[in-house]
């Protein structure tokens, strides 16, 4: 079975850092591009930004380029989504999620919520 | 203001059948087939419904169709039951710019 857990949300002030982490398990992590797609309270999806199955290659949604960096461990299956200068607007419910062969998304963890306020 | 156009709302009857209208560009839902749809319960994760236009993942009701034509996708649902009452999402891969992946504003299903 897929599983994709995020952890790492919490609180933050306007400027500060945060590290999410999705751990994925019931497939070969290697084999997939993966993504971060957030959701702030209220709102529509948004994508956030994707990594290669080999982590050689990484987009961004134009909001978060030069703050957020995406990044993987094949060997610990592991996602990484390290969130530096935060805003206020970042406050969101942030989704790991698994690209799937047919270009969708077919597998998303449960969310782990970020806030960031003063 | 999101990239792909989907009506704010939809509401419909048990047994009735609704569609949902996703209106793209000529640079992501009317150039590829790579348009998916997702439906999303309050406080839960999305879940893929349909992918590439019109194809069901395993274990997704036959209630759930999608279809394309130019650069408006469209999801069905048939038979409306209580358990659609949902918001539902399109996807669409994008040569528009670095971003590559286009989402619509989300549409709340009503069964009335």
């Amino acid at each position: 079975e897929v599983q994709l857990v995020e952890s790492g949300g919490g609180f933050v002030q306007p400027g500060g850092s945060l590290r999410l982490s999705c751990a994925a398990s019931g497939f070969t992590f290697s084999e997939y591009w993966m993504h971060w797609v957030r959701q702030a309270p209220g709102k529509g999806l948004v994508w956030v930004a994707r990594i290669r199955s080999d982590g050689s290659m990484t987009n961004y949604v134009d909001s978060v380029t030069g703050r957020f960096t995406i990044s993987r461990d094949n060997a610990e299956n592991t996602l990484h989504l390290q969130m530096n200068s935060l805003r206020a607007e970042d406050t969101a419910v942030y989704y790991c999620v698994r690209q799937g062969v047919a270009a969708d998304f077919d597998y998303w963890g449960q969310g782990t919520l970020v806030t960031v306020s003063s | 203001q999101s990239a792909l156009t989907q009506p704010a709302s939809v509401s419909g009857s048990p047994g009735q059948s609704i569609a949902i209208s996703c209106t793209g560009t000529s640079s992501d839902v009317g150039a590829y087939n790579y348009v998916s749809w997702y439906q999303q319960y309050p406080g839960k994760a999305p879940k893929l419904i349909i992918y590439e236009v019109s194809n069901r993942p395993s274990g997704v009701s036959n209630r759930f169709s999608g279809s394309k034509s130019g650069s408006t996708a469209s999801l069905t649902i048939s038979g409306l039951q209580a358990a659609d009452e949902a918001d539902y999402y399109c996807i669409s891969y994008t040569h528009r710019t670095t971003t590559t992946w286009v989402f619509g504003g989300g549409t709340k299903l009503a069964v009335l």
